[in-house]
C-alpha cells in the first residue's frame, strides 16, 4: 500500500483557510486519496476523497497535483470545531483497507 | 448521532475477565469493521465483515473474537486480555465493500482499560 507523509502539527487562525499537505509519492494509478479527521475522543469522520481531479464538498476542498504525488486538503474558513487530527490515506480501488498514519494535528486558535 | 453506536463507552476489566463490546449501525450498511487505536499509534484494522461473513482478519490474537449476527450488529468478545490491549476500540460501517466511494462511518469507540 502506498504510504503518506504529513506534518505532525499545524496551527491556523479562526476564519482563515487551513491548508493541510500530504505527500504520497509512491501512489499507484488505481489508488484514491482519502481524508478523514478525528476530533478528540471521537471516531474518525470522513471528509473527502479523490483520484485525479480536484474535489469540493460542503466540508472541504481536495487539490491533487497533476503527478498525483501530493495533495492538499483545504478548509476554507477554519473554526475552533475544526481542531482535530487529520489523516491522509491512500486506498487501493476495490479494497477496504484504510491504512491510517499518524496524521496532522490541526489547532485552530481564536 | 453518527448512525453507528457503540456500548459501553468505557470499560475496565481484569485480565481474567470476559467481556463483550457491542456495535450497532442504523445506516442500512452491509459491511462492518473493528479497529484498534492504541495511545500514540495509528488506527489498526482488526476485522472486516460483509453481510455477516468475516472477510478479513489482520493477525489478531485469538483472545479477541468477533461476531456478526446480522448486518446491523457487530460484537467483539474479549477474554484473558493483557494490559497492552488497553486502547480505544472503534467500530465502523460502510455501504458495501470494494467500491471507491464507500466511505466508512465510525462510532465513538469504547475506551478499554485492562488492569
Amino acid at each position: 500500500d502506498a504510504k503518506t507523509t504529513q506534518p505532525p502539527s499545524m496551527d491556523c487562525a479562526e476564519g482563515r483557510a487551513a491548508n493541510l499537505p500530504c505527500n504520497h509519492s509512491t501512489i499507484s494509478g488505481n489508488e484514491y486519496v482519502y481524508w478523514y479527521r478525528q476530533i478528540h475522543s471521537q471516531g474518525p469522520q470522513y471528509i473527502i476523497h479523490g483520484l485525479k481531479n480536484n474535489e469540493t464538498n460542503e466540508m472541504a476542498s481536495l487539490i491533487i497535483t497533476e503527478d498525483r504525488k501530493s495533495s492538499t486538503l483545504i478548509l476554507p474558513h477554519a473554526t475552533l470545531r475544526d481542531t482535530a487530527v487529520y489523516y491522509c490515506i491512500v486506498r487501493i480501488y476495490n479494497t477496504d483497507k484504510l491504512i491510517f498514519g499518524t496524521g496532522t494535528r490541526l489547532q485552530v486558535f481564536p | 448521532e453518527t448512525g453507528v453506536t457503540q456500548t459501553p463507552r468505557h470499560l475496565v476489566m481484569g485480565m481474567t475477565n470476559k467481556k463483550s463490546l457491542k456495535c450497532e449501525q442504523h445506516l442500512g450498511h452491509n459491511a462492518m469493521y473493528w479497529y484498534k487505536q492504541s495511545a500514540k499509534k495509528p488506527l489498526e484494522l482488526m476485522f472486516v465483515y460483509s453481510l455477516e461473513e468475516r472477510v478479513e482478519n489482520n493477525s489478531v490474537p485469538s483472545r479477541f473474537s468477533p461476531e456478526c449476527p446480522n448486518s446491523s450488529h457487530l460484537f467483539l468478545h474479549l477474554h484473558t486480555l493483557q494490559p497492552e490491549d488497553s486502547a480505544l476500540y472503534l467500530c465502523a460501517s460502510s455501504q458495501d465493500l470494494g467500491g471507491p466511494v464507500y466511505e466508512q462511518y465510525f462510532g465513538p469507540g469504547t475506551r478499554l482499560t485492562v488492569t
